[in-house]
This record gives structure tokens, sequence and C-alpha cells, in this order.
């Protein structure tokens, strides 16, 4: 069974720039779940896709944004990219409701 | 959103016990625990619904208070592996599983 992978590891962009990031879901689960984790911090929750739409939104502006696709797997969009969001952002899939998330190793985001 | 963790941090001997708190002003529908290594991914420990009940996994266990709004994560005989960062993910909306995780507490222990 193959685990939540995230694509890439790591990435360096300057302010003002715009990224995506990627992330691969584990084999049957439908739901994904997108956290920025600063240093020293806890997950913070940025949004949640169930089957293509989205389905819960943490307090992010809207120049984060995402896209989940028929195979289940997900993209985290960032725009007008500032310093402070520089951070490790992980991926979590889940079947969904009352389930465990699954957290990918994340895409660890420097922004100079 | 956010729960309060507490205490930040803790250091214990091997075979110590630890208990680590998860509060939250808001109702809740279940509480979360995860433990995350320094580099690494979180690691699911377990799933506490609405309705006070206790889980256990290996020499971890867990309760939930729903009238608090409180849960708390129970670590017995500690061994080496269990060093690491735990966080408690909250849910407020009835099943969809959106999680606002706490600031965590680092566990250390030592030999």
């Amino acid at each position: 069974e193959t685990g939540v992978t995230q694509s890439p590891t790591h990435l360096i962009k300057t302010r003002g720039q715009q990224v995506t990031l990627r992330c691969s879901s584990q084999s049957g689960h439908n739901t994904v779940s997108w956290y920025q984790q600063a240093l020293g911090q806890g997950p913070q929750f940025i949004f949640q896709y169930y089957r293509e739409e989205e389905n819960g939104r943490g307090n992010f502006p809207p120049r984060f944004s995402g896209l989940q696709f028929p195979n289940y797997s997900s993209e985290l969009n960032v725009n007008a990219l500032e310093l402070d969001d520089s951070a490790l952002y992980l991926c979590a899939s889940s079947l969904g409701g009352e389930q465990p998330q699954h957290f990918g190793d994340g895409t660890r985001l420097s922004i100079l | 959103q956010q729960p309060v963790q507490s205490p930040q941090a803790v250091i214990l001997r091997e075979g110590e016990d630890a208990v680590i708190n998860c509060s939250s002003s808001k109702a809740l529908y279940s509480v979360h625990w995860y433990r995350q290594k320094h580099g690494e991914a979180p690691v699911f420990l377990m799933i506490l619904l609405k309705g006070g009940e206790q889980k256990g996994h290996e020499k971890i266990s867990a309760s939930f208070n729903e009238k608090k709004q409180q849960s708390s994560l129970y670590l017995t005989a500690s061994q080496l592996s269990y060093s690491g960062t735990y966080f408690c993910g909250t849910e407020i909306r009835t099943g969809a599983n959106n999680l606002f995780f706490g600031t965590g507490t680092r566990l250390t222990v030592i030999p």
C-alpha cells in the first residue's frame, strides 16, 4: 500500500512569485487536507477537499487555493508569496468522516 | 479555534509516566492525537469521539471529557521511542474531519 507522497521535497521562491505543491493520497483515500506548519508550531489547517469539492477552510487568505483531481490527488497553489509563507506544507489523506488522517513528509517552502 | 495544550514540554526518565492535556473553548466533536518526531511527518495515535470514551494504544491511552471540552493523553512506563512532539487535533464540525491542532507538547525521554 503506497502512502501519501508530496512533491517537491524542498522549494525556494522569492516574494511575489507563485507556487504549486502536489500531493498523491494514499490508495483508496478520497479526502485530502492541507496544513501549514511553521517552525516550532502545530499544523495549521488550510483547507480540505472531498471528492473534488472544498469541504472546509481554515483562516487563510484567498491567495491559497487548491484543487483535487478525479484520482483524489491534490494541489495547493499559493499566489503572491510573502516571507511569512515560509513553512513546511503537509498534506494528509483519509477516508473522510471520523477516520485517521495520514500525513505525507511535506514540502519545505522557503521564501527569499 | 486552536486548542491549548499543556505542558509545553516535559522530560521523563525511561519508565516514568506523563499526562498531556488539550483544551478547547469550543464544543468538540472529536479529538485526534498525533506524534511527530523531528524532521518527520505526524503519525496518527488515536481518535476519541464525543461520548467520553477512553482508548488505548500499547501503553498510550487517552480520554475525552465532552462537558469540559478537554482531552488527556496518558503515557505510561515511557520508552525512549516515545520522544517527540505530541499534537492534539480538534474537530468542531460534525463529521467534516477539519482538524485544528494545538501548539504541541515536546516530550523527551532520557535513559
